[in-house]
């Protein structure tokens, strides 16, 4: 069976800087796909980045870029230039391909500080 | 686009009793998910549906939840009766397969709060 580990339950950031997010998985599939979504307080969960295994070009969108190391299975989030609105619950998802079935991991509180 | 909706947002009940939630998916969006998200952790996927036939309903506790998905549209989550460690958020989210390579919308939750 699969499982997501986020061993940083909590983390927080100056506005502005950089923070990194970390994630780590495993299974025996090898093709799959990752994802980061984040809940802010009003509790909607909102995709942030999406990764494909068979891809080794890391995904990047704006702000937010993933390093993904398959031989590792470890996929964590970077956010450049962290602002007030970041502040949210991230959580790491893992998607065997074709199941469209989630595999959560218990997310990371992160608080961007002004 | 409309996104995901349900409802209530939020319900309080006694122990025992029964409860339903309601979600109406994003329109064309074929598989339709109910997870249950408890204080502190991820969410644990209850239900999955492909249009209204049931996928993956393993972790659904059967001796008191139920759900359906008539005409593979709109979709209920029932309890009955609640145990107090029922209470919980319980989210909604679909998607459109195949394509889309996984992406799940989610709806903004129902809180629950069994006492």
């Amino acid at each position: 069976a699969q499982t997501v580990t986020q061993s940083q339950p909590e983390m927080s950031v100056q506005e502005a800087e950089t923070v990194t997010l970390s994630c780590t998985y495993d299974t025996s599939e090898n093709n799959y796909y990752l994802f980061w979504y984040k809940q802010p307080p009003s509790r909607q969960m909102i995709l942030v980045i999406r990764q494909e295994a068979y891809k080794q070009q890391n995904a990047t969108e704006n702000r937010f870029s993933v390093n993904f190391q398959k031989a590792a299975k470890s996929f964590s989030l970077k956010i450049s230039d962290s602002q007030l609105g970041d502040t949210a619950m991230y959580f790491c998802a893992f998607m065997k391909q074709g199941t469209y079935k989630y595999i959560f991991g218990t997310g990371t509180r992160l608080k961007v500080l002004a | 686009e409309a996104g995901v909706a349900q409802s209530p947002r939020y319900k309080i009940i006694e122990k025992r009793q029964s409860v339903a939630f309601w979600c109406n998916p994003i329109s064309g969006h074929a598989t339709l998910y109910w997870y249950q998200q408890i204080l502190g952790q991820g969410p644990k996927l209850l239900i999955q549906f492909q249009n209204n036939g049931v996928v993956d309903d393993s972790q659904l506790p059967k001796d008191r939840f139920s759900a359906e998905r008539l005409k593979g549209v709109d979709s209920t989550l029932k309890i009955q009766p609640a145990k107090l460690e029922d209470s919980a958020v319980y989210l909604c989210a679909s998607s459109l397969d195949p394509g889309a390579q996984g992406t799940q919308y989610f709806g903004p939750g129902t809180r629950l709060l069994v006492l």
